[in-house]
């Protein structure tokens, strides 16, 4: 088990550049979840990915943020035109989920920290 | 709509002592999960403890135990013989659909040597 990891791990970038970050979940893990936590904060759920299928996508912060998990295993979030106010940590966890399951363990990444100057 | 309400921004005890950190919630579900995740600095969050809403025993993983009190959506979580690897922050969590995890802000725990 080697847990999930997140690259890169740090990241600086100047207002209205891309960004791009990736997510290796746990293995057998078929559920994915994507968080942001600003400073002070507790983690902001984004998103999430069961298997390949992204289902529930509503509380991404605008629509310059979206997430992918094309075969069912890594997942990127990317940000589009980055602003000062993304900065951010953006931490992902995985769990192996069963249909209509809530009360499986979510497992944290180390996250990657933004920075947008 | 969840809301999760911590409001014990910092906590300091002395080592070997114990220490209660606060948590209320609110949910429309019937059927909810609470958990409770430290934070080191600089290091990932990792799973405490949690709790079945459906059940009226208090959760237990060694020295964390937690007091949950359904009707006054109370969930608290007690540390016995605190050690100085408990400084960090602890997040309390609502899971009450397939949607992702409800935190609060966070307690930042200090521990006294």
């Amino acid at each position: 088990d080697t847990g999930v990891s997140q690259n890169p791990r740090h990241k600086i970038t100047k207002r209205g550049q891309n960004v791009t970050f990736r997510c290796d979940p746990i293995s057998e893990h078929n559920r994915l979840y994507w968080y942001r936590q600003t400073l002070g904060q507790g983690p902001e759920f984004l998103t999430y990915f069961q298997n390949e299928a992204q289902l529930e996508k509503s509380r991404l912060l605008s629509d310059r943020f979206s997430a992918e998990r094309p075969k069912g295993s890594f997942s990127t979030l990317e940000i589009q035109r980055t602003e000062q106010g993304d900065s951010a940590m953006y931490l992902c966890a995985s769990s192996l989920g069963t249909s209509g399951a809530t009360q499986e363990t979510q497992y944290f990444g180390p996250g990657t920290r933004l920075l947008v100057l | 709509a969840q809301t999760v309400t911590q409001s014990q921004p910092e906590m300091s005890v002395q080592e070997a002592e114990t220490v209660t950190l606060s948590c209320t919630y609110d949910t429309s579900e019937s059927d909810y999960y609470l958990f409770w995740y430290k934070q080191p600095p600089s290091r990932q969050m990792i799973l405490v403890i949690r709790q079945e809403a459906y059940k009226q025993q208090n959760a237990t993983e060694n020295r964390f135990s937690v007091n949950f009190q359904k009707a006054a959506k109370s969930f608290s979580l007690k540390i016995s013989d605190s050690q100085l690897g408990d400084a960090a922050m602890y997040f309390c969590a609502n899971r009450g659909g397939a949607d992702g995890l409800t935190f609060g802000k966070g307690t930042h725990l200090i521990i006294q040597p």
